[in-house]
């Protein structure tokens, strides 16, 4: 159970592109998603909180007009790069909040597999 | 200020044994998690074992085990029996209690298992 799909898992692309990135819960209702970014040899960086129904929380220094969130429903949310160039490169990775049967609230966060972009 | 510290980039394990990553955490909450991820090279991260911070036992799933030390603020994985597919990046996260569930994650032990 509390599996997270992610799609595409891999997009190579123009500059001046826009790039739609898709995170699916399929087997439990979502209410709380994460975007992330990761560059190569790091942790990750959390880009947004994105809750079901409502406008995405950012993190300090991540554009809202570059990087378009939208959680349209309990199970999808997706990550749109607008305009992509090519630093915005890089290994995007979303997660959903678990079913929350655990203990005091602390589900763990699930996984996509993560998308690859790469911006020519 | 609420942080994970992971102090081994990187480490060499000879198959079949045991090892320990080491991770220490930072926070004042009473209340918090603690979780362990792997991510192998093909990027997905895989939830591993989780500890909550009033849990007096030690947590096991398989293989792996967390040595929570509470007045030391550590938690270390323990794999027992390494195998070649353990080799990976592996992440300690902290959930502090009130946090709208995010994750507050260290920078990662990078694990390379011999044969």
């Amino acid at each position: 159970g509390a599996v997270v799909s992610q799609h595409p898992s891999r997009v190579i692309c123009k500059s001046g592109t826009s790039v739609k990135i898709e995170c699916r819960s399929l087997d439990f209702q979502a209410t709380t998603m994460f975007w992330y970014r990761q560059f190569p040899k790091q942790s990750l960086m959390l880009m947004a909180t994105s809750n079901e129904g409502s406008k995405a929380t950012y993190e300090q220094g991540v554009e809202k007009d570059k990087f378009l969130i939208n959680h349209a429903s309990l199970t999808l949310s997706t990550l749109t790069v607008t305009s992509a160039h090519p630093e915005d490169s890089s290994f995007y990775i979303c997660s959903a909040r678990g079913p929350s049967s655990w203990d005091r609230g602390m589900e763990p966060q699930h996984f996509g597999d993560g998308t690859r972009l790469s911006i020519l | 200020a609420q942080k994970i510290t992971q102090t081994q980039p990187g480490m060499f394990v000879q198959e079949k044994e045991a090892v320990t990553l080491d991770c220490t955490y930072d926070t004042s909450d009473q209340s918090y998690g603690l979780f362990w991820y792997k991510q192998p090279s093909s990027g997905e991260m895989i939830f591993l074992i989780y500890q909550g911070s009033y849990d007096e036992q030690n947590a096991t799933e398989g293989r792996y085990s967390l040595n929570f030390q509470k007045a030391r603020k550590s938690a270390n994985l323990v794999i027992s029996a390494s195998q070649l597919g353990d080799s990976a990046m592996y992440f300690c996260a902290m959930r502090p209690m009130d946090s709208n569930y995010q994750l507050i994650w260290g920078a990662g032990t990078k694990l390379i298992i011999k044969p």
